[in-house]
C-alpha cells in the first residue's frame, strides 16, 4: 500500500491564483515525520518544510502555507499568489520513527503556473 | 561549499556492463540514501546507510549493491544493469543516522541501459 499519496498528478493555475497541493500519507507509528520537496525543471530536489507528529500547527513562510490535520492524516501544501517560479514538481514524504530510517515518496505533484 | 557530489550525471550503458555511480557528502553526515525516480512513481528508495559498515535495504533493492567503507562515500552498484534500470538516480544525505532529519540531495545521475 502506499504510504504517502499525492492524487493530483498535474494542477495548471493562471499567475496569482493560489493553489493547494494534497498529501494524504498512511502509518501505524505515533511518532513521524513529514516533509515537503520541490524539483524545478532543472532537477534538483530542494527541502520545503519538516513536520513532527506531535506539532500540528499550521506553518506559513511567506506565500507558502502547510496544514497538517492528523484526524484526516493529510500535510497540504498552499502556495499563495502563484508565480511563474514555483512551477515544479512538489513531492510530500514520510519516516516514520519505528522504522526510523526508511523514506517514503509520494509520486508528486506537477504544478504549471501559466503567466 | 556543503554538498552532495554523484557522478557521473549521465550515463549510458549496456545490458550487463557493470557500473558504479559514486556519491560523495562533505558535511560529515550519517546517513546516506539512494533513490531512483521513474515517472508517475515518484522517488523510491534503494538501499540507505545509517553509519559506516551499517547499510540496508529499501522498497527497490534488487539488482543494486551498495557500501559504506567511509562514512563520506556511499557509491551505487550495478552489477548486471538491465533496461528496466533505466533511471534518474539520486544520492541523499542527512546529519545523523536517522531518516527523520532533513535530507540534502545531489543534482542527479540519468542512467540508459541499452
Amino acid at each position: 500500500a502506499q504510504k504517502v499519496t499525492q492524487a493530483q498528478t498535474e494542477i495548471s493555475v493562471v499567475e496569482k491564483e493560489d493553489v493547494t497541493l494534497d498529501c494524504v500519507y498512511e502509518t501505524r507509528d505515533t511518532t513521524y515525520y513529514l516533509f515537503w520537496y520541490k524539483q524545478p525543471p532543472s532537477g534538483e530536489l530542494v527541502f520545503l518544510i519538516r513536520r513532527n507528529s506531535f506539532d500540528e500547527q499550521n506553518e506559513i513562510s511567506g506565500r507558502y502555507s502547510w496544514n497538517f490535520q492528523k484526524s484526516t492524516s493529510s500535510f497540504n501544501f498552499t502556495i499563495t499568489a502563484s508565480q511563474v517560479v514555483d512551477s515544479a514538481v512538489y513531492f510530500c514524504a514520510l519516516s516514520e520513527k519505528a522504522t526510523g530510517n526508511q523514506f517514503y515518496f509520494g509520486t508528486g505533484t506537477s504544478l504549471t503556473v501559466i503567466p | 561549499e556543503a554538498q552532495v557530489t554523484q557522478n557521473p550525471r549521465y550515463l549510458i550503458t549496456v545490458t550487463g556492463k557493470k557500473l558504479t555511480v559514486t556519491c560523495s557528502q562533505n558535511m560529515n553526515h550519517e546517513y546516506m540514501s539512494w533513490y531512483r525516480q521513474d515517472p508517475g512513481l515518484g522517488l523510491r528508495q534503494i538501499y540507505y546507510s545509517m553509519n559506516v559498515e551499517v547499510t540496508d535495504k529499501g522498497d527497490v533493492p534488487e539488482g543494486y549493491k551498495v557500501s559504506r567503507k567511509e562514512k563520506r562515500n556511499f557509491p551505487l552498484i550495478l552489477e548486471s544493469p538491465s533496461p528496466n534500470q533505466t533511471s534518474l538516480y539520486f544520492c541523499a544525505s542527512s546529519l545523523e543516522g536517522q531518516g527523520t532529519n532533513i535530507q540534502y540531495f545531489g543534482a542527479g545521475t540519468r542512467l540508459s541501459v541499452l
